[in-house]
């Protein structure tokens, strides 16, 4: 049982260009989450999923896309990425009621 | 806005001590409240967590407390050990659906 994974660890993009970071679960769980963390600013919910095919928005979803095609994948997407998406980005997946796993972590700087 | 708050961005106790950790939520509607703890480099692991029907939950050394007309937790760790050096994040949610977290706590216990 691996529970979430997420790739890659590490990411320098330059202004404007696109890239994907993906995250992946085993455990069957209904919903997934994107989330990054900024000093001071603790987790900001950026996407989540309640199951395949079902999406939303959260805190702060503008510059990335998601989609959910099946239950274990939920990529995350910067179509064109800016200096103020420098940060580490955090998937989590959960059972109900609430307890949340979390990935390691992608830590993504854009220049 | 934020809607949970954690306004002491950082605590030091020493081994034994008590160390109280505090939240603040002003969103009426949350009705689940968990703490997660994070280690540097690592994803964010659950620790305890309260339904809005409790006023009180108990993990072994570690014990939540809700004060809903206060609109207020707490996380009671006891004894402190050094292992506990960590950053704490408060969570809410309502109605099974997204997250909110606060900025953080950074525990730092002295042996």
């Amino acid at each position: 049982n691996a529970g979430v994974t997420q790739t890659p660890k590490f990411q320098v993009l330059k202004t404007g260009q696109s890239m994907t970071l993906q995250c992946a679960q085993d455990m069957n769980h209904e919903y997934m989450s994107w989330y990054r963390q900024d000093p001071g600013m603790g987790l900001r919910l950026i996407h989540y999923s309640v199951g395949a095919g079902i999406t939303d928005q959260g805190e702060v979803p503008n510059g990335y896309n998601v989609s959910r095609s099946t239950t274990e994948d939920f990529p995350l997407r910067l179509l064109s990425a800016a200096p103020s998406q420098t940060s580490v980005y955090f998937c989590a997946s959960r059972t109900q009621p609430n307890e949340q796993f979390f990935g390691p972590g992608t830590r993504l700087t854009v220049l | 806005d934020q809607q949970v708050k954690q306004n002491s961005p950082s605590l030091s106790v020493q081994e034994g001590r008590i160390s109280i950790l505090n939240c603040d939520y002003t969103n009426s509607m949350f009705d689940y409240f968990l703490w997660y703890k994070k280690y540097p480099a690592e994803g964010p692991t659950f620790l305890i967590s309260i339904s809005s029907i409790k006023d009180k939950n108990e993990d072994g050394r570690f014990t939540v407390f809700l004060n809903k007309s206060a609109k207020h937790l707490s996380l009671h760790i006891v004894p402190s050990q050094p292992g506990d050096s960590a950053v704490y994040f408060c969570a809410a949610s309502y109605n099974n659906n997204d997250m909110r977290f606060g900025a953080g706590t950074r525990l730092t216990v002295k042996p």
